[in-house]
């Protein structure tokens, strides 16, 4: 399967924990993105990257979220000290980068803050 | 700022029903508008990508139009099925292929 996947799938915490999800995107996308979504919402965007720079982050995007892409290929986004408020699923999408062109994503990385 | 509004939130219809759904946006100052479904359990599914006034899409039996000038896109569903239960996502694409969603809309066919 060359599609885009994400690990873990569910991660249950502890307030105060770090957390670290990572994305693998389709092999030839350059550009990665990374979304947040809560029960009854939309996806959120959170931030993307064109290779390996970081291009857009969202003000939803505080301290103690990391991204890196750090060879262009897969990311990691990490998240410190966790909050209960940080519980959500987090997808990952990529896209060949073209003028307008979908986003494939991941099945999503479901966080649990206890 | 693109701002993107769906309604309804939830829909519960019988099987064989046709449907529709609707997203509007206040501004055309954008690239595209996608559709996509959101299958529990699953990744989210490009459905549509449309771009111009007046384009329409189809896909099987579901189909999509969009109005830039009225600032609104329908999703239709012919004769729904149980496997069409999911949420259905509309979305503008700014700059850099990045997607501001609406909030979704949940359908749930009854067999």
């Amino acid at each position: 399967d060359t599609g885009v996947s994400q690990d873990p799938r569910h991660k249950i915490t502890k307030r105060g924990q770090n957390v670290t999800f990572r994305c693998d995107p389709i092999s030839e996308h350059n550009r990665l993105y990374w979304y947040r979504q809560t029960l009854g919402q939309g996806p959120e965007f959170l931030t993307y990257f064109q290779n390996e720079a970081q291009l857009e982050k969202s003000r939803l995007l505080s301290d103690r979220f990391s991204a890196e892409r750090p060879k262009g290929s897969f990311s990691t986004l990490e998240i410190q000290r966790t909050e209960q408020g940080d519980s959500a699923m987090y997808l990952c999408a990529s896209s060949a980068g073209l003028f307008t062109g979908e986003l494939f994503f991941g099945e999503g990385s479901r966080l649990t803050v206890l | 700022i693109l701002n993107v509004e769906q309604s309804p939130q939830s829909l519960h219809v019988q099987e064989g029903d046709s449907t529709n759904f609707t997203c509007s946006f206040p501004s055309s100052n954008f690239y595209a508008l996608h559709w996509y479904r959101w299958e529990t359990a699953k990744s989210p599914e490009a459905l549509f990508v449309m771009t111009l006034n007046g384009d329409e899409k189809k896909k099987g039996r579901i189909s999509a139009t969009l109005n830039t000038k009225e600032g609104y896109s329908y999703l239709y569903i012919k004769g729904s099925q149980p496997e069409d239960s999911a949420t259905y996502l509309c979305a503008l694409e700014g700059a850099g292929n990045m997607l501001t969603f609406g909030g979704g809309t949940r359908l749930m066919v009854k067999p």
